[in-house]
């Protein structure tokens, strides 16, 4: 029961490079989601999806795409980094049923130099 | 817009009591609290919808106003293990997404 799982834990990337972080789950969740926390922040929705081929924004998508060609996978694309999208990016996932909570991955910290 | 979260942090004693509170200025469905420790995930605690009941999880309980749209988490009789970051997630009407506050901080101490 690996629950969400992040790869990779720790990544460091020149301005301008591009990557892309892996989220899976095996819990058969519908929705998925990416949030950042930067310090002082609290955590704050990049993009999130409710089922397959479903994606949407939240509240800070510039500078990332996603696609959900399956419903165990969630993969995070960062275009072009840049020294702002230094922080840790969290997954989390959980059923579309209201009473469902969130299980969040283990979290990858990236730093853009 | 994002809860805001008060006292952003607090120091107790072992077997003290604190309460955290959430509010919005948006109608609220349910709101979801979460704990995080230093350098771990956010670990679901407890979610409360719409009915104002009570719920609870250890000593932790938490209730929910949905006529001030704001939400209380109590931790009682805390114990060391309570110490870390509290964040509440507040869902509207629609859709799944959560919108999370700002986090308190809190450390029980011997």
């Amino acid at each position: 029961n690996a629950g969400v799982t992040q790869t990779p834990k720790f990544q460091v990337l020149k301005t301008g490079q591009s990557m892309t972080l892996q989220c899976a789950q095996d819990m058969n969740h519908e929705y998925m989601s990416w949030y950042r926390q930067d310090p002082g922040m609290g955590l704050r929705l990049i993009h999130y999806s409710v089922g397959a081929g479903i994606t949407d924004q939240g509240e800070v998508p510039n500078g990332y795409n996603v696609s959900r060609s399956t419903t165990e996978d969630f993969p995070l694309r960062l275009l072009s980094a840049a020294p702002s999208q230094t922080s840790v990016y969290f997954c989390a996932s959980s059923y579309l049923t209201i009473q469902s909570g969130y299980t969040f991955g283990s979290g990858t910290r990236l730093t853009v130099v | 817009q994002q809860p805001v979260q008060s006292p952003q942090a607090v120091i107790l004693r072992e077997g003290e009591d604190a309460v955290i509170n959430c509010s919005s200025s948006k109608a609220l469905y349910s709101v979801h609290w979460y704990r995080q420790k230093h350098g771990e995930a956010p670990v679901f605690l407890m979610i409360l919808l719409k009915g104002g009941e009570q719920k609870g999880h250890e000593k932790i309980s938490a209730s929910f106003n949905e006529k001030k749209q704001q939400s209380s988490l109590y931790l009682t009789a805390s114990q060391l293990s309570y110490s870390g970051t509290y964040f509440c997630g507040t869902r509207g009407a629609a859709g799944n997404k959560l919108t999370f506050g700002g986090g308190t901080r809190v450390l029980v101490k011997p």
